[in-house]
């Protein structure tokens, strides 16, 4: 989506942290999600993040959200073989209902 | 759990042919959705339905139809297949209003 930018590759090692990197230009955006998609599949939601939030933890996920540059990133702590797929950043405004999809960020988890 | 499921996993089809892709859901979920979705470019909307007989087209509906005949089925129809037209197609689910969608395996269409 052009609203909605993303690297497009990111390799990490067996057991590091992994960032991915989200922009987008809707001030308005009120909801901000974290989908992924394994292959063959269709996408799952991880988590979201409310726009009013600077940050949200599930887990070994952790979300981060400057409103101000809009930005948005994930981390996943402790990256395993099962988180590769591809990572996709969405986001919505409270009178829309599409969703905005950035372009996905193949992630590969190497050992 | 909300179950989404699509008709066919992958689907060839000729060129000038009549494609009919179909999803359903199990959830009673209010707003229904087609996406495409091709590498560099994610998913793109291509019609949206709110409620049964009620559609509104997305961002690239050109090509496209839809049909919405009961809550829990959504059909996109490519009323003449062309090449471009060869992709991953994506249904998705939500309760009214905003929030999660909920998404189906896809179908990869090959138009040949």
């Amino acid at each position: 989506g052009e609203d909605v930018e993303q690297s497009l590759f990111l390799s990490v090692r067996e057991g590091d942290s992994s960032v991915i990197n989200c922009t987008y230009t809707d001030s308005s955006s009120t909801y901000l999600y974290w989908y992924k998609q394994e292959p063959g599949a269709g996408l799952q939601l991880l988590t979201y993040i409310f726009s009013n939030m600077d940050m949200k933890q599930d887990q070994r996920l952790t979300v981060l959200l400057n409103k101000k540059d809009k930005h948005l990133s994930l981390r996943i702590a402790d990256t395993q073989t099962g988180d590769s797929a591809i990572y996709f950043c969405a986001e919505s405004s409270s009178n829309d209902y599409k969703l905005s999809f950035g372009a996905g960020t193949t992630v590969t988890v190497r050992a | 759990d909300v179950k989404v499921t699509q008709s066919s996993r992958y689907l060839v089809k000729r060129t000038g042919e009549k494609v009919f892709l179909e999803c359903v859901q199990d959830m009673d979920h209010e707003n229904m959705f087609w996406y495409r979705q091709d590498p560099g470019l994610g998913l793109r909307l291509i019609y949206f339905s709110y409620d049964v007989k009620m559609k509104e087209k997305g961002d690239i509906p050109e090509g496209y139809s839809v049909s919405r005949e009961k809550k829990e089925r959504f059909s996109l129809i490519l009323e003449s297949a062309s090449t471009n037209q060869t992709s991953m197609y994506l249904c998705a689910t939500r309760l009214a209003g905003v929030g999660e969608q909920y998404f189906g395996p896809g179908t990869r269409l090959t138009v040949t």
